[in-house]
């Protein structure tokens, strides 16, 4: 178990529909990314947040929107939704430590969407 | 932002054999570098990482190179073994805590 707690585990719905994926962090850590991962193909980075703000911005549609709270716990909401985005989406988080390097990033199991 | 490139996308060797992947950067500025294993139907996990200030780091049979210069890093796995067999990403991590993924590379290690 890395700490790192996503819900749900699996979600079917159909296009046009809007979904909101939840993360929950390592206890201690500040930053969570999220990433997509289609069938049999890498990870798209997505988008980071840091103590409650966003830090970073990948390949993100516009469709998708994300946000950390006060307690560190991140949403991905995914709107419109298409065939394509079917995918696991993983939720990773890290300490940001003051000394650089050190901080390597725990994933969460994922939560695959089905789109139909 | 950071660009990594991650070498070769599939990779299968003969068991007993070792393997090596590759990946590339862009920013002068990073300092870490993990690699990550993910097997069928589960998360990436940590097997190995190298930090800025290290050229070599050995675990058992998998070891990390890197060369600043050159920005790019490598993963060998000597006596490969059929649970080797998964997708292994590279990652970059660079000053403003952004970590990066290579695309990934599926290796097959045949019994």
């Amino acid at each position: 178990d890395s700490g790192v707690t996503q819900t749900p585990k699996h979600l079917i719905t159909a296009t046009g529909q809007r979904v909101t994926l939840r993360c929950s962090p390592r206890s201690g850590d500040l930053s969570v990314y999220w990433y997509q991962q289609s069938l049999d193909q890498g990870l798209q980075f997505l988008i980071q947040y840091y103590n409650g703000e966003e830090r970073a911005k990948g390949n993100i549609l516009e469709r998708f929107s994300a946000q950390q709270f006060p307690d560190l716990h991140s949403e991905l909401n995914l709107s419109s939704l298409e065939l394509g985005d079917s995918a696991l989406y993983f939720c990773a988080s890290s300490v940001d430590a003051e000394e650089t390097g050190n901080t390597e990033a725990f994933f969460g199991q994922g939560t695959r969407l089905t789109v139909v | 932002g950071e660009n990594v490139e991650q070498h070769p996308s599939t990779l299968s060797v003969q068991e007993g054999d070792s393997a090596v992947i590759k990946c590339t950067y862009s920013d002068s500025a990073s300092n870490y570098f993990p690699w990550y294993k993910q097997e069928l139907g589960k998360r990436p996990q940590l097997i190995i990482d190298i930090r800025s200030n290290v050229g070599e780091k050995k675990d058992q049979r998998i070891a990390v190179t890197l060369n600043k210069t050159a920005k790019h890093f490598s993963l060998h796995i000597t006596e490969t073994q059929p649970e080797d067999s998964a997708v292994y990403f590279c990652a970059v991590l660079n000053n403003n805590n952004d970590m990066r993924f290579g695309a990934g590379t599926r290796l097959t290690v045949k019994p």
